[in-house]
C-alpha cells in the first residue's frame, strides 16, 4: 500500500519562506494533498495538486511535484505566525479502495 | 448539518470502562475514516468504510477496538476495557469516495482521557 513520509519539525522566522517536504511510494495517486491542522482542531484541506502537474501556485502557497522521485513539497512564502500548525501530505492508495493515506505530519513553528 | 459531526467532544473515563464515540458524516458521503491522534503526534489510521465494501480494519490496534457503520451513514467507534494509552483525540472524516478531488472532510474530534 501507499507509504507517505515527512520530516517531523520545521522552525522558521516570520517573513521567511517555509518548505515542507514529503515522499510517497504509490505513483498512481491521481491527486496529492496538503492538509493543515491548527491547534485543537481537525484537519482542513489546504491545497492539492493533480498528478499530471509539476507545480501549482495559490497565493503564498506553491506545491511542487516530482513524480520521478515521488517527492512532493509545499512552499509557504512570507511565513506568518498564523501559519504555525501541523501540515500533513496525503495520497490516494488506489490498491486499497481509494483510501487516503497521510504522512506523519510536519509541525511548523514560526518565530516572530 | 453541513460538516462532519462528532460526539462527545470530550470524554473522561476510568480505566477498564467501555466507551463509544460517534461520527455523523456529511450526507451522501460514502467513505468514512477513523483516525487516532495522540498528543502532538501524527494521524494513526484505524479503520476505513467505503460504501458497501468490507471495511479496512487493518489499523485497529487491538481487539478492544471495533467500529460499525449503520445504514451507510453514522459510525460508532467502540473501545472496550479502556487503557490509559487509549487517551487521544479520535478524528472522523468522510468524503464522496473515489469521485472528484477526493477531499476529506474532518470532524473536530473526540478527546478521550482515560484515568
Amino acid at each position: 500500500g501507499e507509504d507517505v513520509e515527512q520530516s517531523l519539525f520545521l522552525s522558521v522566522r516570520e517573513g521567511d519562506s517555509s518548505v515542507i517536504n514529503c515522499t510517497y511510494t504509490d505513483s498512481s495517486s491521481t491527486y496529492l494533498y496538503w492538509y493543515k491542522q491548527e491547534p485543537g482542531a481537525g484537519l482542513q484541506l489546504l491545497t492539492y495538486i493533480f498528478s499530471n502537474m509539476d507545480m501549482k501556485q495559490d497565493q503564498r502557497l506553491t506545491v511542487l511535484l516530482n513524480k520521478k522521485d515521488k517527492h512532493l513539497s509545499l512552499r509557504i512564502a512570507d511565513t506568518q505566525t498564523g501559519d504555525s500548525a501541523i501540515y500533513f501530505c496525503a495520497g490516494v492508495d488506489n490498491n486499497a479502495g481509494n483510501m487516503l493515506t497521510f504522512g506523519g505530519g510536519t509541525r511548523l513553528m514560526v518565530k516572530p | 448539518g453541513a460538516g462532519v459531526s462528532q460526539s462527545p467532544s470530550n470524554k473522561v473515563t476510568e480505566k477498564g470502562k467501555d466507551v463509544e464515540l460517534r461520527c455523523d458524516p456529511i450526507s451522501g458521503h460514502t467513505a468514512l475514516y477513523w483516525y487516532r491522534q495522540s498528543l502532538g503526534q501524527g494521524l494513526e489510521f484505524l479503520i476505513y468504510f467505503q460504501g458497501n465494501s468490507a471495511p479496512d480494519k487493518s489499523g485497529l490496534p487491538s481487539d478492544r477496538f471495533s467500529a460499525e457503520r449503520t445504514g451507510g451513514s453514522v459510525s460508532t467507534l467502540t473501545i472496550q476495557r479502556t487503557q490509559q494509552e487509549d487517551s487521544a483525540v479520535y478524528l472522523c472524516a468522510s468524503n464522496a469516495g473515489g469521485g472528484g478531488t477526493g477531499e476529506l472532510f474532518f470532524g473536530e474530534g473526540s478527546r478521550l482521557t482515560v484515568l
